[in-house]
C-alpha cells in the first residue's frame, strides 16, 4: 500500500509557481521522501528527495515539515513541458538492505499556456 | 549518454508463447529493478536485483521469471504469458541500494497479451 496521500489533480498557469502537496504521515525517521514525475507514458524521471531539511536543485525546491508527515514539492515557474503526473514516493529500506519505492496514484498537473 | 534501454517498447503476443523483454543500463549499476504499471494500480515491483546472480522478488513476481548474469542486463522473461500480464512495463537501475540512491528509468515496454 502507498504511504503517500496527494490530491488526484492540480492545475497552475504557465510561468507562476505550481506548489503540488503530499501526506506521508506513517513515515518512518530514516525513510526518504523521493519526487518523480511521468510524462504521458515515458519512464518516470527522478525530481528531487530528502528526509528532514528542505532541499532545492535545479529543478525544483521540496519542503518537508518539522514533523515530516508531509511535504510540498514547488515548481518555481512552470512551463507547460512541466505537464505531468507527479508522484510523492517514500523510500522504504528492506531487509535485506535494499530499498523499495512505493508509488501512490499521483497528482497530475495540468499547465494551462 | 548514460541510460536505460528496453526492447521492445511494443509487443503484441499470444497466450503461452514464451517472451524476454531485454533492459540494459550503461551506468555500471549495481541494482536494478522492474516494474509494472497498470490503470488504478500505479507501479508495482515485479523483481529487482542488488548485483550479479542476486535476484529478488518483488510484490508482484507471480508469472515472472529474471536473471542477472552480467551486471549492465536484467532480462524480464514470461514463460507463459497470460492476458492478466498485458501491461506497461519499466526497467529502472541505481548506482547501488544505498538510501540516497536515484533511479533511473527506461522508456517502458508496453505489451499486449492476447
Amino acid at each position: 500500500d502507498a504511504k503517500t496521500t496527494q490530491p488526484p489533480s492540480m492545475d497552475c498557469a504557465e510561468g507562476r509557481a505550481a506548489n503540488l502537496p503530499c501526506n506521508h504521515s506513517t513515515i518512518s525517521g530514516n525513510e526518504y521522501v523521493y519526487w518523480y514525475r511521468q510524462i504521458h507514458s515515458q519512464g518516470p524521471q527522478y525530481i528531487i528527495h530528502g528526509l528532514k531539511n528542505n532541499e532545492t536543485n535545479e529543478m525544483a525546491s521540496l519542503i518537508i515539515t518539522e514533523d515530516r508527515k508531509s511535504s510540498t514539492l514547488i515548481l518555481p515557474h512552470a512551463t507547460l513541458r512541466d505537464t505531468a503526473v507527479y508522484y510523492c514516493i517514500v523510500r522504504v529500506a528492506l531487509e535485506d538492505s535494499s530499498y523499495k519505492l512505493i508509488f501512490g496514484s499521483g497528482t497530475r498537473l495540468l499547465v494551462r499556456p | 549518454e548514460a541510460q536505460v534501454t528496453q526492447n521492445p517498447r511494443y509487443l503484441i503476443t499470444v497466450t503461452g508463447k514464451k517472451l524476454t523483454v531485454t533492459c540494459s543500463q550503461n551506468m555500471n549499476h549495481e541494482y536494478m529493478s522492474w516494474y509494472r504499471q497498470d490503470p488504478g494500480l500505479g507501479l508495482r515491483q515485479i523483481y529487482y536485483s542488488m548485483n550479479v546472480e542476486v535476484t529478488d522478488k518483488g510484490d508482484v513476481p507471480e508469472g515472472y521469471k529474471v536473471s542477472r548474469k552480467e551486471k549492465r542486463n536484467f532480462p524480464l522473461i514470461l514463460e507463459s504469458p497470460s492476458p492478466n500480464q498485458t501491461s506497461l512495463y519499466f526497467c529502472a537501475s541505481s548506482l547501488w541500494a544505498g538510501p540516497q540512491e536515484t533511479q533511473y528509468f527506461g522508456p517502458g515496454t508496453r505489451l499486449l497479451v492476447l
